[in-house]
This record gives structure tokens, C-alpha cells and sequence, in this order.
């Protein structure tokens, strides 16, 4: 099992411009989230998704949008990207109801909006 | 307002020493805490979970202390090698709560050195 895969690893973008970044999980998780990781902040919980076409927003949700078509996917959009949004974006999944939910990270993209 | 605060921010230690890092959280009614541990330039993974009856569990080197009366969890690591260096975050799981009851601490940035 490759366990959560993220793409891209690194990004720069422009202010404005938009962009897609790629979560995928082959441990059939109904669970999806994704978290966003600030220098000295704990995760902030941006969007998650307790299965495929259910999505819900987190704390941060401003600025972004997600979609779950698929078990396996789950993207997140940033559709005009703000200095704000320069951060380390994670993607995590866990079973439904599983050892107090123990979530399963992917590597991170690190994102820089300039 | 829930929070995990973590003690201390930032810690350097010789290789073979032991350590204890510190989680003091406010969130409620608790259902569980887990102790994650990050590589830097990875994705947190999972170390051990504490529910509300387990004083004590270890795994390997790393043993979590829970006071569910006091609200403290304690991560000591012993006989430190250079692949603990790492961040270590603390993670409180509130009871009954969806997918967004996560509180997460802001780490303990460990260092072990020759």
C-alpha cells in the first residue's frame, strides 16, 4: 500500500492564480481531510469528508474548495490564491470508527503564494 | 475554548539521554490523546493513543503518561537516538465528537545530537 500520496510536492504560485492540489489513499478510508500547517501553529483543519460526494468545512475553510468523488480522491482547490494561503498542506484519511480515529498523513505540499 | 498546549517549544539533548515532553489540554468531554511524531518534510505518524482509563502505554522507547483528572499527558523518550529528531505533536480527540473534534498541539521540536 503507498498509504496517502500528495502532488504536487512544492508549488509557487502568483497571487491569484489558482490551483489544484492531488490527495490520494488507497487503504479505502471512508474518512478524508485536509489540514493546513502554519510555522509554530498546530494543523488547522481546512475541509474533510466522511465519504465519497459528503464534504464539510473545518475551521480555516476560506479560500478553498474540496470534492469527493471517489473514496480513494479527495482534491483541494484554491481558486485565487492569497499571500495568506503560503502554508504546508496536508491530507490525512481514517476509518470511520477505528481506534479513536488514528488519521494516516500524507507527506505534505508545500505551498508558497507570492 | 479547547487547546493542547505542549511544553517545552523546542528541545536539544545528547544522544542516549532520556527526555519528557509535556501536553496540557483543555478540551472537553475528552474521548482520547495521541502522540504523533513528524519528520521534517514529512507527515505526522502516529505513536500511541491514551484513552480516558489508561494511565500508561508504551511502544518501544516512547512511553505516554495520561492524568485524565489533571488534563496532562507526558511523552518520555528513552535512551535517545538521532532518528528521534523530530517534531512531536499531541493530539485531543473530543467525546462524540465528528470528524472536526480534533485539537491539535503546536509541538515539541526535538533535537538529539551527538
Amino acid at each position: 500500500n503507498a498509504g496517502v500520496t500528495q502532488t504536487p510536492k512544492f508549488r509557487i504560485l502568483k497571487i491569484g492564480q489558482s490551483m489544484t492540489l492531488q490527495c490520494t489513499q488507497d487503504m479505502n478510508h471512508n474518512y478524508m481531510y485536509w489540514y493546513r500547517q502554519d510555522p509554530g501553529m498546530g494543523l488547522k483543519l481546512i475541509y474533510y469528508s466522511v465519504g465519497a460526494g459528503i464534504t464539510d468545512k473545518g475551521e480555516v475553510p476560506n479560500g478553498y474548495n474540496v470534492s469527493r468523488s471517489t473514496t480513494e480522491d479527495f482534491p483541494l482547490r484554491l481558486e485565487l490564491a492569497a499571500p495568506s494561503q503560503t502554508s504546508v498542506y496536508f491530507c490525512a484519511s481514517s476509518y470511520s470508527r477505528d481506534r479513536g480515529r488514528e488519521q494516516y498523513f500524507g507527506p505534505g505540499t508545500r505551498l508558497t503564494v507570492t | 475554548k479547547n487547546q493542547v498546549e505542549q511544553s517545552p517549544q523546542s528541545l536539544i539533548i545528547l544522544e542516549g539521554k532520556n527526555c519528557t515532553l509535556q501536553c496540557n489540554y483543555t478540551v472537553s468531554p475528552f474521548s482520547n490523546l495521541r502522540w504523533y511524531k513528524q519528520d521534517t518534510g514529512r507527515g505526522p505518524v502516529s505513536l500511541t493513543i491514551m484513552t480516558f482509563s489508561e494511565n500508561t502505554k508504551s511502544n518501544g522507547r516512547y512511553t505516554a503518561t495520561l492524568d485524565a483528572d489533571t488534563k496532562q499527558s507526558s511523552l518520555h523518550i528513552t535512551a535517545s537516538q538521532l532518528s528521534d529528531s523530530a517534531s512531536y505533536i499531541c493530539v485531543v480527540s473530543q467525546e462524540g465528537g465528528t470528524a472536526s473534534k480534533l485539537t491539535f498541539g503546536t509541538g515539541t521540536r526535538l533535537q538529539v545530537t551527538l
